[in-house]
């Protein structure tokens, strides 16, 4: 089965300043998708941002950006200008292309504070 | 309402209790799955629903027993839980035939059991 490994239990940040959340995941194919999502204290998990692994350029949605590099396995997220607001855990997701049944493979996150 | 909901939110029982968890989506999904979701550990995957078809994770307990009477509702049917069953549970719905097929989910259930 795949492995999604996030190294940073815990990561903190100054307002408006830019974080680096790490990912690393194991596989053996060659297509599959890759996805950050957010979850702030007591509410929803949201998505964040996502990539296709056939895709070089990688993904940005306004302040979040990922760092996908394929060879190495690896899909870090950036935040830049940091907002309060961004204070959540954060989990790195694996889906094969080739899933049938259609299974998410989740990163243990990280929970990334922000200080004021 | 819109999204995917869960109730209730938060549920306390007793080991010999019988519960039920549910899910809706209203956002016109044909898949739907139940997660765990435990503190320092990855999301667990317990069970998916698509297309009528049932995927079951062989490491879940006998103890959960999910049913799903259409495409929009998921239950999760709890006996005899143990304590360490208490974790956050998550409902998640998504559109098969979508290219990322990315998963949205609801805001789960916190259960404890005594």
């Amino acid at each position: 089965a795949q492995t999604v490994t996030q190294s940073q239990p815990e990561m903190s940040v100054q307002e408006a300043e830019t974080v680096t959340l790490s990912c690393t995941y194991d596989t053996s194919e060659s297509d599959y998708y890759l996805f950050w999502y957010k979850q702030p204290p007591s509410r929803q998990m949201i998505l964040v941002i996502r990539q296709e692994a056939y895709k070089q350029q990688n993904a940005t949605e306004n302040r979040f950006s990922v760092n996908f590099q394929k060879a190495a396995k690896s899909f870090s997220l950036k935040i830049s200008d940091s907002q309060l607001g961004d204070a959540a855990m954060y989990f790195c997701a694996y889906r094969s292309a080739w899933s049938t049944g259609n299974q998410f493979y989740f990163g243990t996150g990280t929970s990334l504070t922000v200080i004021p | 309402e819109t999204g995917v909901t869960q109730t209730p939110r938060h549920l306390v029982m007793g080991m010999t209790n019988k519960k039920s968890l549910k899910c809706e989506q209203h956002l016109g999904h044909n898949a739907m799955y139940w997660y765990k979701q435990s503190a320092k550990k990855p999301l667990e995957l317990m069970f998916v629903y698509s297309l009528e078809e049932r995927v079951e994770n062989n490491s879940v307990p006998s103890r959960f027993s999910p049913e799903c009477p259409n495409s929009s509702h998921l239950f999760l049917h709890l006996h005899t839980l143990q304590p360490e069953d208490s974790a956050l549970y998550l409902c998640a719905s998504s559109q098969r035939e979508s290219s990322y097929n990315e998963q949205f989910f609801g805001p789960g259930t916190r259960l404890t059991v005594l």
